[in-house]
């Protein structure tokens, strides 16, 4: 299946880090990896992407494996605003169509 | 302000009444996209379009036509809509398929 997999559900506490994992062990060597998150009501909202290394920016990091199978998104210090549903995504680049998974729903406790 | 813009946001139609749902960005975007999300099944894309008259099948094209005849605008027609296309829908846009922005989306019930 070309499709990314994702936990269901995780749950974590204000202000801790939180690591979502993703597998994707079909991917190809021109796929990118995006995560995008969907709040409430919302649609999907852009987070990060990257290809072979790992990338940080303003909202988390990004963490690839050696041989890109899986991936690992990094919110350093999770807040309310930051409950929603995390999506890891394959694809872009030559690939120009997205495979996305069924996401991650993350719970923030206060 | 850059943003994606979808209308209706809510549309509630019958059986084999054709309709168009209008997409449009401001952002300049060669890159425009429809997805359908469904409960269980996620987000699906219906077909997505690389720049101006070039468009192509995402995974779920079936029951779904688009056209692109200028950038900033991609509608997507259902012109024979039927109850299995009761969905939320997506419109996004990007330069080339990285970092896209989503619309806020269309709700769209078939009776």
């Amino acid at each position: 299946d070309a499709k990314t997999t994702q936990p269901n559900s995780m749950e974590s506490n204000e202000e801790e880090p939180v690591h979502l994992p993703c597998n994707h062990s079909t991917i190809s060597g021109t796929d990118y990896i995006h995560w995008y998150r969907q709040l409430p009501s919302q649609g999907p909202e852009y987070v990060i992407h990257g290809l072979t290394s790992n990338v940080n920016n303003r909202m988390a990091s990004l963490a690839i494996a050696e041989d890109r199978k899986s991936s690992t998104l990094i919110l350093h210090r999770a807040t309310l605003r930051d409950a929603a549903v995390y999506y890891c995504i394959r694809g872009g680049g030559n690939n120009r169509k997205l495979i996305w998974g069924l996401g991650t729903s993350l719970a923030v406790n206060p | 302000e850059a943003q994606v813009t979808q209308n209706p946001r809510y549309l509630i139609t019958v059986t084999g009444k054709k309709l168009t749902v209008t997409c449009s960005q401001n952002m300049n975007h060669e890159y425009m996209s429809w997805y359908r999300q469904d409960p269980g099944l996620g987000l699906r894309q219906i077909y997505y379009s690389m720049n101006v008259e070039v468009t192509d099948k995402g995974d779920v094209p079936e029951g779904y036509k688009v056209s692109r005849k200028e950038k900033r605008n991609f509608p997507l027609i259902l012109e024979s809509p039927s109850p299995n296309q009761t969905s939320l829908y997506f419109c996004a846009s990007s330069f080339g398929s990285n970092t896209q922005y989503f619309g806020p989306g269309t709700r769209l019930t078939v009776l």
